[in-house]
Protein backbone atom coordinates (compact mmCIF):
# COMPACT_ATOMS: atom_id res chain seq x y z
CA UNK A 1 0.00 0.00 0.00
CA UNK A 2 1.14 3.32 -1.23
CA UNK A 3 -0.71 5.07 1.85
CA UNK A 4 -1.69 8.93 1.31
CA UNK A 5 0.85 10.07 -2.45
CA UNK A 6 0.53 14.10 -3.22
CA UNK A 7 1.33 15.41 -6.34
CA UNK A 8 3.18 17.43 -6.93
CA UNK A 9 6.06 17.51 -4.46
CA UNK A 10 7.48 21.11 -5.29
CA UNK A 11 5.53 23.77 -7.29
CA UNK A 12 6.67 27.70 -7.73
CA UNK A 13 3.94 29.89 -8.60
CA UNK A 14 3.50 33.38 -9.65
CA UNK A 15 0.86 35.74 -8.22
CA UNK A 16 -2.27 35.10 -10.29
CA UNK A 17 -1.62 31.83 -11.71
CA UNK A 18 -4.04 28.76 -10.50
CA UNK A 19 -2.96 25.31 -9.73
CA UNK A 20 -4.90 21.68 -8.79
CA UNK A 21 -2.76 19.88 -5.99
CA UNK A 22 -3.61 16.27 -6.24
CA UNK A 23 -4.04 13.56 -3.17
CA UNK A 24 -5.07 10.09 -3.58
CA UNK A 25 -5.36 7.02 -0.85
CA UNK A 26 -5.15 3.39 -0.83
CA UNK A 27 -6.88 2.82 2.52
CA UNK A 28 -10.02 2.80 1.36
CA UNK A 29 -10.90 5.95 3.70
CA UNK A 30 -14.12 7.71 4.30
CA UNK A 31 -13.08 10.93 5.13
CA UNK A 32 -10.23 13.01 3.75
CA UNK A 33 -8.77 16.21 4.78
CA UNK A 34 -6.15 19.39 3.34
CA UNK A 35 -4.12 20.99 5.46
CA UNK A 36 -1.88 24.35 5.24
CA UNK A 37 1.73 24.61 7.46
CA UNK A 38 3.25 27.59 8.09
CA UNK A 39 6.62 27.94 10.06
CA UNK A 40 5.11 28.37 14.13
CA UNK A 41 1.71 27.82 13.00
CA UNK A 42 1.37 24.24 13.36
CA UNK A 43 -1.44 22.58 10.99
CA UNK A 44 -4.44 24.51 10.58
CA UNK A 45 -7.56 22.61 8.37
CA UNK A 46 -8.30 24.39 5.23
CA UNK A 47 -11.37 21.61 4.06
CA UNK A 48 -12.35 18.57 4.64
CA UNK A 49 -14.29 15.83 3.41
CA UNK A 50 -16.25 13.22 5.80
CA UNK A 51 -17.29 10.94 3.03
CA UNK A 52 -17.51 10.50 -0.78
CA UNK A 53 -19.67 13.78 -2.02
CA UNK A 54 -19.84 15.89 0.71
CA UNK A 55 -16.95 18.76 1.20
CA UNK A 56 -16.72 21.28 4.10
CA UNK A 57 -14.66 24.28 5.03
CA UNK A 58 -12.21 24.50 7.94
CA UNK A 59 -10.13 26.96 9.28
CA UNK A 60 -8.89 28.82 6.64
CA UNK A 61 -11.08 27.61 3.48
CA UNK A 62 -10.47 31.44 1.52
CA UNK A 63 -8.53 31.28 -1.84
CA UNK A 64 -9.23 27.47 -2.03
CA UNK A 65 -11.90 25.36 -3.46
CA UNK A 66 -11.84 21.51 -3.10
CA UNK A 67 -13.31 18.54 -5.13
CA UNK A 68 -13.85 15.09 -4.25
CA UNK A 69 -13.61 13.29 -6.99
CA UNK A 70 -13.95 9.78 -6.18
CA UNK A 71 -13.75 7.56 -2.62
CA UNK A 72 -9.81 8.01 -3.37
CA UNK A 73 -9.14 11.09 -4.52
CA UNK A 74 -9.18 14.87 -2.80
CA UNK A 75 -8.14 17.90 -4.96
CA UNK A 76 -7.11 21.17 -3.58
CA UNK A 77 -7.60 24.04 -6.11
CA UNK A 78 -5.45 27.33 -6.16
CA UNK A 79 -7.78 29.87 -8.43
CA UNK A 80 -5.86 32.91 -8.69
CA UNK A 81 -2.74 32.08 -6.36
CA UNK A 82 -1.56 35.06 -3.79
CA UNK A 83 2.17 35.23 -2.04
CA UNK A 84 0.33 34.41 1.69
CA UNK A 85 -0.57 31.35 0.23
CA UNK A 86 3.08 30.12 0.35
CA UNK A 87 3.58 27.08 2.20
CA UNK A 88 3.25 23.17 2.83
CA UNK A 89 0.11 21.56 2.24
CA UNK A 90 -0.71 17.84 3.60
CA UNK A 91 -3.31 15.89 2.96
CA UNK A 92 -4.45 13.21 5.27
CA UNK A 93 -7.25 10.49 5.64
CA UNK A 94 -8.80 8.33 8.37
CA UNK A 95 -10.63 5.57 8.15
CA UNK A 96 -14.17 7.01 9.91
CA UNK A 97 -13.64 10.42 10.29
CA UNK A 98 -14.21 9.61 14.03
CA UNK A 99 -13.19 11.64 16.80
CA UNK A 100 -10.78 9.00 17.55
CA UNK A 101 -9.18 7.97 14.30
CA UNK A 102 -5.94 8.47 13.70
CA UNK A 103 -5.30 10.73 10.49
CA UNK A 104 -2.85 9.17 7.77
CA UNK A 105 -0.72 11.86 6.07
CA UNK A 106 0.99 12.28 2.94
CA UNK A 107 4.22 13.49 2.10
CA UNK A 108 3.55 16.73 1.29
CA UNK A 109 3.52 19.28 -1.51
CA UNK A 110 5.42 22.71 -1.05
CA UNK A 111 4.60 25.72 -2.95
CA UNK A 112 6.09 29.05 -3.35
CA UNK A 113 4.05 31.78 -4.66
CA UNK A 114 6.42 35.04 -6.06
CA UNK B 1 -13.17 26.66 21.01
CA UNK B 2 -10.89 24.10 21.83
CA UNK B 3 -6.84 25.00 21.50
CA UNK B 4 -3.64 23.76 21.79
CA UNK B 5 -0.68 24.54 23.90
CA UNK B 6 3.02 23.40 23.61
CA UNK B 7 5.20 24.82 25.83
CA UNK B 8 8.88 25.36 24.08
CA UNK B 9 9.22 25.68 20.39
CA UNK B 10 12.75 24.28 20.84
CA UNK B 11 13.70 21.47 23.09
CA UNK B 12 17.32 20.15 23.36
CA UNK B 13 18.07 16.99 25.04
CA UNK B 14 21.53 15.14 25.20
CA UNK B 15 21.69 11.60 23.77
CA UNK B 16 20.59 9.23 26.66
CA UNK B 17 18.42 12.11 28.29
CA UNK B 18 15.46 12.33 29.50
CA UNK B 19 12.65 13.90 26.84
CA UNK B 20 9.86 15.97 27.89
CA UNK B 21 7.84 17.90 25.45
CA UNK B 22 4.82 19.65 27.12
CA UNK B 23 1.32 20.21 25.88
CA UNK B 24 -1.89 21.88 27.74
CA UNK B 25 -5.54 21.79 26.08
CA UNK B 26 -8.54 23.56 26.48
CA UNK B 27 -11.68 22.17 26.03
CA UNK B 28 -15.20 22.05 27.93
CA UNK B 29 -15.67 18.53 26.86
CA UNK B 30 -13.37 15.60 27.37
CA UNK B 31 -10.94 15.31 24.64
CA UNK B 32 -9.28 12.82 22.79
CA UNK B 33 -5.72 14.15 22.52
CA UNK B 34 -2.71 12.84 20.09
CA UNK B 35 1.09 13.30 19.32
CA UNK B 36 2.29 12.97 15.82
CA UNK B 37 5.95 13.41 15.06
CA UNK B 38 7.13 14.87 11.55
CA UNK B 39 10.73 14.39 10.74
CA UNK B 40 12.43 16.04 7.95
CA UNK B 41 10.79 17.22 4.59
CA UNK B 42 8.22 14.17 5.73
CA UNK B 43 4.30 14.02 6.45
CA UNK B 44 3.15 13.23 9.83
CA UNK B 45 2.45 9.77 11.63
CA UNK B 46 0.83 8.93 14.69
CA UNK B 47 3.51 8.62 17.93
CA UNK B 48 -0.09 8.10 20.07
CA UNK B 49 -3.50 9.04 21.55
CA UNK B 50 -5.22 8.90 24.19
CA UNK B 51 -9.20 8.12 24.07
CA UNK B 52 -10.56 6.40 26.93
CA UNK B 53 -9.46 4.20 29.20
CA UNK B 54 -5.87 4.00 31.09
CA UNK B 55 -4.34 7.45 31.33
CA UNK B 56 -0.87 6.74 30.64
CA UNK B 57 -0.48 6.42 26.72
CA UNK B 58 2.18 4.07 25.54
CA UNK B 59 3.52 4.55 21.85
CA UNK B 60 6.05 4.06 19.50
CA UNK B 61 10.04 4.23 19.37
CA UNK B 62 9.16 4.21 23.21
CA UNK B 63 7.22 7.51 23.82
CA UNK B 64 4.22 7.37 26.60
CA UNK B 65 1.72 10.41 27.20
CA UNK B 66 0.00 10.89 30.21
CA UNK B 67 -3.56 12.24 30.18
CA UNK B 68 -4.24 14.59 33.76
CA UNK B 69 -7.38 15.89 33.69
CA UNK B 70 -7.57 18.34 36.44
CA UNK B 71 -4.09 19.93 35.12
CA UNK B 72 -5.72 19.56 31.30
CA UNK B 73 -2.23 18.14 29.88
CA UNK B 74 -0.83 15.36 27.61
CA UNK B 75 2.76 15.95 28.04
CA UNK B 76 4.97 13.17 25.75
CA UNK B 77 8.42 11.50 27.47
CA UNK B 78 10.59 9.36 26.56
CA UNK B 79 13.48 8.47 29.36
CA UNK B 80 16.52 8.43 27.05
CA UNK B 81 16.98 10.23 24.00
CA UNK B 82 18.10 8.56 20.84
CA UNK B 83 19.38 10.76 17.72
CA UNK B 84 16.80 9.34 15.46
CA UNK B 85 14.15 10.82 17.76
CA UNK B 86 14.89 14.61 16.19
CA UNK B 87 12.57 15.81 14.54
CA UNK B 88 9.27 18.20 14.91
CA UNK B 89 6.24 16.59 17.36
CA UNK B 90 3.23 18.06 17.16
CA UNK B 91 0.23 17.94 19.86
CA UNK B 92 -3.47 17.74 18.70
CA UNK B 93 -6.92 17.45 20.20
CA UNK B 94 -10.22 16.58 19.08
CA UNK B 95 -13.57 16.68 20.51
CA UNK B 96 -17.09 15.52 20.23
CA UNK B 97 -18.65 18.94 19.66
CA UNK B 98 -22.28 17.74 17.74
CA UNK B 99 -20.79 17.36 14.40
CA UNK B 100 -20.03 14.15 13.70
CA UNK B 101 -16.53 14.29 11.94
CA UNK B 102 -14.12 14.76 14.41
CA UNK B 103 -11.24 17.19 13.34
CA UNK B 104 -7.66 17.74 14.90
CA UNK B 105 -6.89 21.24 15.88
CA UNK B 106 -3.27 21.16 16.23
CA UNK B 107 -0.43 23.08 18.55
CA UNK B 108 2.60 25.10 16.99
CA UNK B 109 4.94 21.97 17.32
CA UNK B 110 8.27 21.56 19.16
CA UNK B 111 11.68 21.08 17.31
CA UNK B 112 13.43 18.29 19.36
CA UNK B 113 17.15 19.00 18.90
CA UNK B 114 19.33 15.66 20.33
CA UNK B 115 23.28 16.17 20.92
CA UNK B 116 25.53 12.89 20.79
Amino acid sequence: NAGVTQTPKFQVLKTGQSMTLQCAQDMNHNSMYWYRQDPGMGLRLIYYSASEGTTDKGEVPNGYNVSRLNKREFSLRLESAAPSQTSVYFCASSELGAYTDTQYFGPGTRLTVL
Amino acid sequence: AQSVTQLGSHVSVSEGALVLLRCNYSSSVPPYLFWYVQYPNQGLQLLLKYTTGATLVKGINGFEAEFKKSETSFHLTKPSAHMSDAAEYFCAVSERRGSTLGRLYFGRGTQLTVWP
